[in-house]
């Protein structure tokens, strides 16, 4: 199975930081690689997929790179309503597999 | 509007069984891979399984193979999960998840989730 190593696993940071959250898969997945968000109690939400390709409706701020094993995430300029944990997850072999997820606070 | 709505969760005991159910409504259910995932207390989240969508193509992760059967009703917009065999280990929020694309891309839309607690 694929495994996804997430760092940090928690990060603190101020409004208006760039905020940088790496995945590295334990094999090449290509580009195969999504970005989600999930805030407490709430279910997650696909943010970025395809490693790169930001869906619909979700704001500019946000962004991801990356191809083979190691991808980025980023937001550019951290807002109170990004609080929330953020998971990467590879679909390029089975079973889907989840990074540990990072936790995102606010300084 | 999008929606998942998922149901049939609450305590059963180990080696028990309980059914899920996943009601989908605000677009066209008969075309749309879904997926189970679900979340331990306090932990990440956790792949599960499968199906296509005239569900003649399931998936299953090992640790639920033999116990878990996905399954769906066109006829109805709803997608299923019969647990058996239920560990203190499967208690989670279980979600249900549309795949954006085939059977295997990113998960798009997800319901709010249900808890199920395996607990004597």
């Amino acid at each position: 199975d694929i495994q996804m190593t997430q760092s940090p696993s928690s990060l603190s940071a101020s409004v208006g930081d760039r905020v940088t959250i790496t995945c590295q898969a334990s094999q090449d997945i290509n580009n195969f690689l999504n970005w989600y968000q999930q805030k407490p109690g709430k279910a997650p939400k696909l943010l970025i997929y395809d490693a790169s390709i930001l869906e619909t409706g979700v704001p500019s701020r946000f962004s991801g790179s990356g191809s083979g094993t190691d991808f980025t995430f980023t937001i550019s300029s951290l807002q109170p309503e990004d609080i929330a944990t953020y998971y990467c997850q590879q679909y390029d072999d089975l079973p889907p597999a989840f990074g540990q997820g990072t936790k995102l606070e606010i300084k | 509007e999008v929606q998942l709505v998922e149901s049939g969760g609450g305590l059963v005991q180990p080696g028990g069984s309980l059914r899920l159910s996943c009601a989908a409504s605000g677009f066209t259910f008969s075309s749309a891979a879904m997926h189970w995932v679900r979340q331990a207390p306090g932990k990440g989240l956790e792949y599960v399984s499968a199906i296509s969508g005239n569900g003649g193509s399931t998936y299953y992760v090992d640790s639920v193979k033999g116990r878990f059967t996905i399954s769906r009703d066109n006829s109805k917009n709803t997608l299923y999960l019969q647990m058996g065999s239920l560990r203190a280990e499967d208690t989670a929020v279980y979600y249900c998840a549309r795949d954006r694309s085939f059977m295997f891309s990113a998960f798009d839309i997800w319901g709010q989730g249900t808890m199920v607690t395996v607990s004597s």
